[in-house]
């Protein structure tokens, strides 16, 4: 079965510095990885998605995140964090043939001027 | 093009009742996934319907029941309430299967049991 651990419940940075969250996964099989966030009183929304090829994935809104098998790690980047990124950020797998995301628990991200 | 859409927004209810949360899926979107979102939980899996069919169930107890309906539209039923089904139900749909598609999330329904 696979399973998503998200380090940090809460993360904070200011304005304009680098955000960082971080998922590591775990998985019988190569995965099919997600980033979702969830703006609040909203639904979630797809940031980006790794599904095969290329490690390094880029998703809406200047976020980007790279898989590395070794670490089995999806950790999340933006260079320059902006204060309506504030919001709850879930990383989600899934095994291929298994129709059924896994989320983790969440990251809040809160941006302070 | 409409998005998923729940209803009702917020439902107030005692122990013991039953609740029934609704959803409609996009337009063309045959698969409708349910997922509960409890305070520090996370998201937690519930059920997954596809062509009408339940095709996966998550480690939840039978009291949790839904059904898929011909045009795709979904209800989650939850009978003899406890006081932790209080949660934010959150369903999404999707074109295929989840694990190669995107989901669509609908804002939710708010259960809160008394």
């Amino acid at each position: 079965a696979q399973s998503v651990t998200q380090l940090g419940s809460h993360v904070s940075v200011s304005e304009g510095a680098l955000v960082l969250l971080r998922c590591n996964y775990s998985s019988s099989v190569p995965p099919y990885l997600f980033w979702y966030v969830q703006y609040p009183n909203q639904g979630l929304q797809l940031l980006l998605k790794y599904i095969s090829a290329a490690t390094l994935v880029k998703g809406i809104n200047g976020f980007e995140a790279e898989f590395k098998k070794s670490e089995t790690s999806f950790h999340l980047t933006k260079p320059s964090a902006h204060m309506s990124d504030a919001a709850e950020y879930f990383c989600a797998v899934s095994d291929p043939g298994y129709s059924t995301l896994t989320f983790g628990k969440g990251t809040m991200l809160l941006v302070s001027p | 093009e409409a998005g998923v859409t729940q209803s009702p927004t917020h439902l107030i209810k005692t122990r013991g009742q039953q609740a029934t949360l609704r959803c409609s899926p996009i337009s063309g979107h045959t698969s409708v996934y349910w997922y509960q979102q409890a305070l520090g939980l996370g998201l937690q899996f519930l059920l997954w319907y596809d062509e009408g069919e339940e095709r996966n169930r998550g480690n939840f107890p039978p009291r949790f029941s839904g059904r898929q309906f011909p045009n795709y539209s979904s209800e989650l039923n939850v009978n003899a309430l406890e006081l932790e089904d209080s949660a934010l139900y959150l369903c999404a749909s999707s074109l295929e299967g989840s694990n190669t598609g995107e989901l669509f999330f609908g804002e939710g329904s708010r259960l809160t049991v008394l």
